[in-house]
């Protein structure tokens, strides 16, 4: 069993359809994370849950909407998305020790294209 | 300025050759620092950290700069599973702020 999956591996929806995408960890750590890659652009970080309360949200637009029930498990709720929202999204744990040193443990992530 | 700045690549090498990537990063309180290699249409994997005294495993070596804000990864004697794409990846202080660079992209041809 792989450290953190994530489901559905790809995803065709479109602009006024609502989804989720899901994810959970099995490595026993307490924070969870949403990364989006797009062609040729860096990770960018979007929802962080440390032992489950949201800490970090880097102004990502309100119709991707995070829920985090528990400390294995991720969602990502997407609604009335636009064609620009068609990435590779990921999902990540660690374990936080306070040192900074968080080393990131990534699911097989989600294709999503949106028509 | 980008706060990571990676050489853009494509690198293009023979089977054993020896290969450098190299990193810039914007921030000197930044903490932590990593090297990652994802594949293509894959996940993004922790290749090793990175540590001021430079650290070695197996043909990879990296090293960190701190007064020059530099990172460096050196592939010896490379493989054809060695082409992958190659993230510097900055952690700055006050936690979950892990910062990724753009990849470097690698090919090891026969």
């Amino acid at each position: 069993e792989t450290g953190v999956t994530q489901t559905p591996r790809h995803l065709v929806m479109g602009m006024t359809n609502k989804k989720s995408l899901k994810c959970e960890q099995h490595l026993g750590h307490n924070a969870m994370y949403w990364y989006k890659q797009s062609a040729k652009k860096p990770l960018e970080l979007m929802f962080v849950y440390s032992l489950e309360e949201r800490v970090e949200n880097n102004s990502v637009p309100s119709r991707f909407s995070p829920e985090c029930p528990n400390s294995s498990h991720l969602f990502l709720h997407l609604h009335t998305l636009q064609p620009e929202d068609s990435a590779l999204y990921l999902c990540a744990s660690s374990q936080v020790l306070g040192g900074g040193d968080e080393k990131l443990f990534f699911g097989s992530g989600t294709q999503l294209s949106v028509l | 300025r980008k706060e990571v700045e990676q050489d853009p690549g494509p690198f293009n090498v023979p089977e054993g050759a020896t290969v450098a990537f190299n990193c810039t990063y914007s921030n000197s309180a930044s903490q932590s620092f990593f090297w990652y290699r994802q594949d293509c249409r894959k996940e993004p994997k922790l290749l090793m950290s990175v540590y001021s005294s430079g650290n070695e495993d197996g043909r990879f070596t990296a090293q960190l700069n701190r007064a020059s804000q530099y990172i460096s990864l050196l592939i010896r004697d490379s493989k054809l599973s060695d082409s992958a794409t190659y993230l510097c990846v900055v952690n700055h202080p006050g936690g979950f702020k892990t910062i990724f660079g753009a990849g470097t992209r690698l090919f090891v041809k026969a």
